[in-house]
């Protein structure tokens, strides 16, 4: 059972380009998260979606796009990468409702922006 | 809006020794409170959880309490061992999961 699996582990952006981070899950869940990691911050929430065809704004979303096209699948886009962008980025998931069920977490994507 | 603080950012002890976490949070309405344990270069990962209908939940070497008037929750590790360094998150959840910042746990041997 490999749970949440995101790609790409690490990777190295050009302020100003683009990309997408890649997540799926393999536990039916309806929930799914993108969080940002930064020093002394904890995670705070992106996006997230209720189900497949759904997305909201987390905390944090500004510079940031989403999409469920499918139930197992959550994508975290980058239109034009910035500095600020330099994170360490969760990918997440439960069954049901955003709280009172228990989050499972990917290993983590570590994104530079240079 | 919604906070969870937690002290403190960094923490040390003697293996044995026993660790204390503390986090407030902001939001009366929050009714979950689940810690996580985050190892280098892995993602966070529940260890414990409580909900704010009982006040205390304990699991072998850890326990929590929870303080609803007060609007705090605590994390006890006893007889600490290497392995429990980590990074330890809490949070609180209401319509929403909101995490603490983090803890550093170093544990000597």
């Amino acid at each position: 059972n490999a749970g949440v699996t995101q790609t790409p582990k690490f990777r190295v952006l050009k302020t100003g380009q683009s990309m997408t981070l890649l997540c799926a899950q393999d536990m039916n869940h309806e929930y799914m998260y993108w969080y940002r990691q930064d020093p002394g911050m904890g995670l705070r929430l992106i996006h997230y979606s209720v189900g497949e065809g759904t997305t909201a704004k987390g905390e944090v979303p500004d510079g940031y796009n989403v999409s469920r096209l499918k139930k197992q699948n959550f994508l975290l886009g980058l239109e034009s990468a910035a500095p600020s962008q330099t994170s360490v980025y969760f990918c997440a998931s439960s069954y049901g409702q955003l709280s009172g069920n228990t989050i499972y977490f990917g290993e983590g994507s570590w994104l530079t922006v240079v | 809006g919604e906070n969870v603080e937690q002290h403190p950012s960094t923490l040390s002890v003697q293996e044995g020794d026993s660790a204390v976490i503390k986090c407030t949070y902001s939001d009366s309405a929050s009714n979950y409170f689940p810690w996580y344990k985050q190892e280098l270069g892995k993602g966070p990962q529940l260890i414990i959880d409580i909900r704010s209908n009982v006040g205390e939940k304990k699991d072998q070497r850890i326990a929590v309490t929870l303080n609803k008037t007060a609007k705090h929750f605590s994390l006890h590790i006893t007889e600490t061992q290497p392995e429990d360094s980590a990074v330890y998150f809490c949070a609180a959840g209401g319509f929403k999961t909101i995490f603490g910042a983090g803890t550093r746990l170093f544990v000597k041997a």
